[in-house]
């Protein structure tokens, strides 16, 4: 079946590190994927998302490209903050699940001053 | 302000007890879900619900039971609380296509 794959943490970085978290995918369809961020106490938001091959999606300095040659997702940002600290989760989403979500296990991120 | 709100955030109860977690949305999204968080294990779908009148089973369903009570609100039920139940609860809708809208979650912890 469909399935998320996201690199293991803790990841710890200093302020102004770049920072590649990543994330592989199975599916036998042509699947949306999905960054979610989840800040301490807080539900996951959405970070940013692709919905075919090649698209870029990005937002507050996070890039993540669909590439379907690699099957990868992997979410990057040039210079991390501190408030930047979170839990960070890959998803997909397609008509062989429903439209429902299947996310990876999540990674924390922490970045020190 | 629009999403999804859960009640309560917190609840502390006894093996056997029972209790529902509620959820509301006010976005008109057809679709909802109850995940659960456990450490090291990413969320796991329990129930959802693709439309008003529908509720189907997902990865982790035993011991949960759930109600779409109209398109707005989906509740979560146990009916005899076990420890193994001790988690963070997120209801989530989506409209298709548009990803998901989390409520804030509920933390529960069974003793």
């Amino acid at each position: 079946g469909d399935s998320v794959t996201q690199m293991e943490g803790p990841v710890t970085l200093s302020e102004e590190a770049f920072l590649t978290i990543n994330c592989t995918y199975t599916a036998t369809g042509y699947p949306s994927l999905f960054w979610y961020v989840q800040y301490p106490g807080e539900g996951l938001q959405l970070l940013l998302k692709a919905t075919k091959a090649d698209d870029k999606g990005s937002n507050k300095g996070f890039e993540a490209t669909y590439r379907k040659e690699t099957t990868s997702f992997h979410l990057e940002k040039g210079s991390v903050q501190v408030s930047d600290s979170a839990v960070y989760f890959c998803a997909l989403s397609s008509s062989n699940t429903g439209n429902q979500f299947y996310f990876g296990t999540g990674t924390s991120l922490t970045v020190i001053p | 302000n629009a999403g999804v709100t859960q009640t309560p955030k917190f609840q502390v109860l006894k093996t056997g007890q029972s209790m529902t977690l509620q959820c509301a949305q006010d976005m008109n999204h057809n679709s909802m879900y109850w995940y659960r968080q456990d450490p090291g294990m990413g969320l796991r779908l329990i129930y959802y619900s693709a439309s008003e009148g529908t509720t189907d089973k997902g990865e982790v369903p035993n011991g949960y039971n759930v109600s779409r009570l109209n398109k707005r609100e989906f509740s979560l039920r146990l009916e005899s609380a076990a420890p193994s139940q001790t988690s963070v609860y997120f209801c989530a809708s989506s409209e298709r296509g548009l990803g998901y809208t989390f409520g804030s979650g509920t933390r529960l912890t069974v003793v």
